[in-house]
């Protein structure tokens, strides 16, 4: 079973279309993370959710949101995509406030056109 | 967050040691020295983790230098499979701080 799990792996859409990247994880871990992996390959985190409460949203524009239905999946909603967003995201779980390590899903490729 | 320095790329012969650095010299004492790696952008894989004593396990050794401000990663054994970027990230998990990549090293294991 796949730990942290991303869908769909590629994803080509056009400017100004709507998407939602999905993250499941079945680890039981309390805290869950998307990151954005650019061009130039640096990544970089966007938002945490523990317990359904945003920990941190990064200054990254209010087209992105973050929805956690429960404690094992967060999705990322796009609105209106721009060709700036073209990028690797990732999705990573861990239990908040442990010292033990992350947990990162295998990626999203987006593509706007 | 205290922030780490490492070499932008290191290379290794396959079947050597790969000794990869890390400078933290602004760690605090609650924080502990974490290592990922990425290959091909593939999703981080976690290596390790230590606060000051050394530690191992079956990808890596990690030692830390008794006055916390320096690591090294070592591969005891590199293999080609171990070609990726290796991040050492500094962090405390008693309060909201997360995981913050850096530029990390690209270490290539060479035939």
């Amino acid at each position: 079973d796949t730990a942290v799990s991303q869908t769909p792996k590629y994803l080509v859409t056009q400017m100004g279309n709507d998407k939602s990247i999905k993250c499941e994880q079945n680890l039981g871990h309390d805290t869950m993370y998307w990151y954005k992996q650019d061009s130039k390959k640096f990544l970089k985190i966007m938002f945490s959710y523990n317990n359904k409460e945003l920990i941190i949203n990064e200054t990254v524009p209010n087209r992105f949101s973050p929805k956690s239905p429960d404690k094992a999946h967060l999705n990322l909603h796009i609105n209106s995509l721009e060709l700036g967003d073209s990028a690797v995201y990732f999705c990573a779980s861990s239990n908040h406030r442990t010292n033990y390590g992350y947990t990162f899903g295998s990626g999203t490729r987006l593509t706007v056109v | 967050d205290a922030k780490t320095t490492q070499p932008p790329s290191m290379d290794c012969a396959e079947g050597r040691a790969a000794n990869l650095p890390c400078n933290h010299s602004t760690i605090s004492g609650n924080e502990y020295v974490y290592w990922y790696r990425q290959i091909h952008s593939q999703g981080p894989q976690y290596i390790i983790h230590g606060l000051k004593n050394n530690e191992t396990n079956e990808m890596a050794s990690l030692i830390i230098t008794e006055d916390r401000k320096s690591s090294t990663l070592i591969l005891p054994h590199a293999t080609l499979r171990d070609t990726a970027v290796y991040y050492c990230i500094v962090r405390s998990p008693n309060n909201n701080n997360d995981m913050r990549f850096g530029a990390g090293t690209r270490l290539t294991v060479k035939p």
